[in-house]
């Protein structure tokens, strides 16, 4: 079930603006993920973090694993049209075992030329 | 590689028949996984293979779901008999080892009617 609680639902920005998204939970994970889905297509990882207080950078895309590891959020830089998609945190811990992932509900971003 | 390859694309189905899905794993991978994901539920796990053997298939809703991987090329997900509810996109995935992260096919949209 769903377990990590996502936000925002979906974003409507300029293109050039910046972006920024989250995923807080009440469990701890030690598995941070964030992945990308554009239309019929799989989700597709983008940045994943390991490590609590971890930033990490991807291009235009940071994202952070929160220090309390119930938390993480990805931020985008002067988004363009492509960055349009639906953004899934993911995560993994002993709730899930090694070998699952809970996934957010999504963040549908919308990019305005 | 070519990637996760997954068919059909698309299945339209009747109610009560019989319907499989089938996935190849990029090869020299150990792990493949098979997710659901549906509007109401989010991206849930179904069931993962290690090295052809079913390892955890607590996720599968139901006896009218079975997974099969005869070998390290090819696994297939069947359901029957179908139902309306069944209705999801069904993303099979794989990866390497443990601690390393799956790459995501591009799933078969399926619609029971």
């Amino acid at each position: 079930g769903q377990q990590l609680n996502q936000s925002p639902q979906s974003m409507f920005i300029q293109e050039g603006e910046d972006v920024s998204m989250n995923c807080t939970s009440s469990s701890i994970f030690n598995t941070w993920l964030w992945y990308k889905q554009d239309p019929g297509e799989g989700p597709v990882l983008l940045i994943a973090l390991y490590k609590a207080g971890e930033l990490t950078s991807n291009g235009r895309l940071t994202a952070q694993f929160g220090i309390t590891r119930k938390d993480s959020f990805l931020n985008i830089s002067a988004s363009i049209p492509s960055d349009v998609g639906i953004y899934f945190c993911a995560a993994r811990g002993e709730q899930t075992g090694a070998n699952n992932l809970f996934f957010g509900t999504g963040t549908r971003l919308t990019v305005i030329p | 590689d070519a990637g996760v390859i997954q068919s059909p694309r698309h299945e339209v189905t009747e109610m009560g028949q019989e319907v499989t899905l089938r996935c190849k794993p990029i090869s020299g991978h150990d792990y493949l996984f098979w997710y659901r994901q549906t509007m109401m539920r989010g991206l849930e796990l179904l069931i993962y293979f290690n090295n052809n053997v079913p390892i955890d298939d607590s996720g599968m809703p139901e006896d009218r779901f079975s997974a099969k991987m005869p070998n390290a090329s090819f696994s297939t997900l069947k359901i029957q008999p179908s139902e309306p509810r069944d209705s999801a996109v069904y993303f099979c995935a794989s990866r390497r080892r443990q601690n390393t992260e799956a790459f995501f096919g591009q799933g078969t949209r399926l619609t029971v009617v």
